[in-house]
């Protein structure tokens, strides 16, 4: 069956210090991955996704992924942290039927 | 641009009361899709729907009723509430494109922070 894996369930790091929150996935054929970020209190929004081509993806907010698919990971990271980042972030894989199985999510606190 | 909304932010109800979650959005998406979620365990799919009349469980339906009549309308019911439903919900939206590589990107409203007492 899909899943998806999130290791890290709380992270902190320091603003200005880069970030990288892992994400791996079990799936059998080509993933469709995504990862979303959900501000206290808000809904999800979409960082960005992978369908296929090129395995480094940018998204929004100068977040980028790298898909791996010798190491199943899709991992999301971003260079330099903001202290907006503080959110939760979860990585989530196309299921069939249209659907989105979510990882369990990572909850990102940033230091001053 | 309402996008997708929810309605109410916020409720508060009895064990073995109805309630209703509403959700409504503006872009004519084929998929909408009701989420709970709990701490520990991430987003889990309670229903989902591909277009009006076409409803089908997700992986924690039970105690959960769904309707579309309209493309635009999902409401979720909680038939006779429980302690356990006590949650976040989150509904979303998609567009299933025909043809090239599907879009399932997922638009999600604010969420419905529901107490169960």
């Amino acid at each position: 069956a899909q899943s998806v894996t999130q290791p890290d369930i709380h992270i902190t790091v320091s603003e200005g210090a880069s970030l990288e929150l892992r994400c791996n996935y079990s799936y059998g054929a080509t993933p469709y991955l995504f990862w979303y970020v959900q501000s206290p209190g808000q809904g999800l929004q979409l960082l960005l996704k992978y369908f296929s081509g090129d395995t480094l993806v940018q998204g929004i907010k100068g977040f980028e992924a790298e898909f791996k698919r010798s190491q199943s990971s899709f991992n999301l990271r971003k260079p330099s942290v903001h202290w907006s980042d503080a959110a939760e972030y979860f990585c989530a894989v196309y299921n069939q039927g249209g659907k989105l199985i979510f990882g369990q999510g990572t909850e990102l606190s940033v230091k001053p | 641009d309402a996008g997708i909304t929810q309605s109410p932010r916020y409720k508060i109800t009895e064990t073995g009361r109805q309630v209703t979650l509403m959700c409504h959005q503006t872009w004519s998406h084929s998929y909408m899709f009701w989420y709970r979620q709990d701490l520990g365990h991430g987003l889990r799919l309670i229903y989902y729907s591909a277009a009006a009349d076409i409803t089908d469980k997700g992986e924690v339906p039970d105690g959960y009723v769904v309707s579309r009549s309209k493309t635009e309308n999902f409401p979720l019911t909680l038939e006779s509430a429980t302690r356990s439903q006590t949650s976040v919900y989150f509904c979303a939206s998609s567009v299933r494109l025909a043809g090239g590589p599907p879009d399932y990107e997922q638009y999600f409203g604010p969420g419905t922070r529901l107490t169960v007492t």
